[in-house]
């Protein structure tokens, strides 16, 4: 079975320091790979995705993320993290269910705090 | 994107008694799925429901405890039945759409059962 790992549960930063979220999966074919991101009391919103393809991948608000099949990773980077981003970010992995469709494991989640 | 809201947005309830949450999707939607959020945890899918058939649930969730109604394609129920205290989580459905098959979320419904 699928399944993914943020080894990170909590990580602060400094407001205009750079960012890494770690995220390793386990999934015997290539998997489809995404990053949520969640801020206190909102729902989950897509940040970025990987299907195939260019293994770096450009999402919103300025964050990006590159797919490393040999290492299993799919981290998470921002170059300069606004107070803003403090939130709860997940790693999620894509299993086919069957036609276009396709089910999502979840990682437990990094949280985000920023220093001013 | 989709637009996809919930209700009740939060509800407090008595053990023993049941709760529907309902999903309104914008736009017709094939795939919807349910999650729960248990405080301090990641998410966990219940079940995958399809218009015009039976939900399918994944490994631990049941349909006696978490019947779900599907009777178009822009809306959704999950009942959460005879509840305890471990139901206490926050719910939330989501559908797949846009250009990358992507999967957006609802707000969420905090269920907290005393």
């Amino acid at each position: 079975a699928q399944s993914v790992t943020q080894p990170d549960i909590h990580i602060t930063v400094s407001e205009g320091a750079s960012l890494e979220l770690r995220c390793n999966y386990s999934y015997g074919a290539t998997p489809y790979l995404f990053w949520y991101v969640q801020s206190p009391g909102q729902g989950l919103q897509l940040l970025l995705k990987y299907f195939s393809g260019d293994t770096l991948v450009q999402g919103i608000k300025g964050f990006e993320a590159e797919f490393k099949r040999s290492q299993s990773s799919f981290n998470l980077r921002k170059p300069s993290v606004h107070w803003s981003d403090a939130a709860e970010y997940f790693c999620a992995v894509g299993v086919d269910s069957g036609g276009s469709n396709y089910k999502l494991t979840f990682g437990k989640g990094t949280l985000l705090t920023v220093n001013p | 994107s989709a637009v996809i809201s919930q209700k009740p947005s939060r509800d407090i309830c008595q053990r023993g008694t049941s709760l529907t949450i309902q999903c309104q999707v914008d736009s017709q939607v094939t795939m919807m799925f349910w999650y729960r959020q248990q405080p301090g945890q990641s998410l966990t899918l219940i079940a995958t429901a399809n218009q015009g058939s039976e939900a399918t649930y994944e490994s631990g969730f049941v349909i006696d405890k978490f019947p779900i109604s599907r009777p178009n394609l822009t809306f959704s129920t999950l009942t959460v039945s005879n509840m305890s205290p471990e139901d206490s989580s926050i719910y939330l459905c989501s559908v797949e759409g846009g250009l990358g098959n992507e999967q957006f979320f609802g707000p969420g419904t905090r269920l907290t059962v005393l």
